[in-house]
């Protein structure tokens, strides 16, 4: 069965520093996705990232980066130059298969506020 | 252009009483889902629709829970006899080629 573990449920991190939030996954499938989502506190969810299990290098999309460590089955997000507006909830989720749809399997999450 | 959107907002209801929740996804999506997310936690699947495939059912923690896509496009979840366990908040998403599910603003049912 797929699992996705998000072990910190709060982190703090200064403005304008970076962060990592952790993400580990289990799945015994060759073929995969792993996603990362905010949610701010207004509810809705926010597209960050994707990683595919087979893409050679590690995701970026801005400030945002996967560190992708595929033999430890991990899928960390790494958030460069922390603004306030970053302070949200956190969820990795992953997806089995190639195919570019499928359901998400999300993990409990990581709320991340930043200091001023 | 328009997002996925939800309806009701808010969903109050007693225990017992049956509730449908609708989901209008962006237009030409092929891929539509429902989650579940209860208070403080990650989201839990319940459903995916794709095309004119059988849905995926996996996820419906019981038989009181059902859902139609009708015409590919609007979605509407349909829980009988709510309990008080049901109370969370509804997320549809739906998606086309891309890897990116787009989530609607919720629907928030509060079982009584």
């Amino acid at each position: 069965a797929q699992k996705i573990t998000q072990t910190q449920p709060g982190m703090f991190v200064q403005e304008k520093e970076a962060v990592t939030l952790d993400c580990t996954y289990d799945t015994s499938d060759p073929s995969y996705g792993l996603f990362w989502y905010k949610q701010p506190s207004s509810g809705e969810m926010i597209f960050l990232i994707y990683q595919g299990s087979y893409d050679q290098q590690n995701a970026t999309e801005g400030r945002y980066s996967l560190n992708f460590q595929k033999a430890r089955k991990s899928a960390n997000l790494v958030i460069s130059a922390s603004q306030l507006g970053d302070s949200a909830m956190y969820f990795c989720a992953m997806r089995r298969g190639s195919s570019n749809t499928g359901k998400l399997i999300f993990g409990q999450g990581t709320t991340l506020q930043v200091k001023p | 252009g328009a997002g996925v959107s939800q309806s009701p907002s808010n969903k109050v209801t007693e225990k017992g009483k049956d509730v449908e929740l609708r989901c209008d996804p962006i237009s030409g999506h092929t891929a539509l889902y429902w989650y579940r997310q209860s208070l403080g936690q990650g989201l839990e699947f319940l459903i995916y629709f794709q095309g004119n495939s059988a849905p995926d059912k996996s996820g419906l923690p019981s038989d009181r829970f059902s859902a139609e896509r009708t015409g590919g496009s609007v979605s509407t979840l349909t829980i009988q006899r709510t309990q008080q366990e049901d109370s969370a908040v509804y997320l549809c998403a739906s998606s086309l080629r891309s890897n990116e599910q787009f989530f609607g603003p919720g629907t928030r049912l509060t079982v009584l």
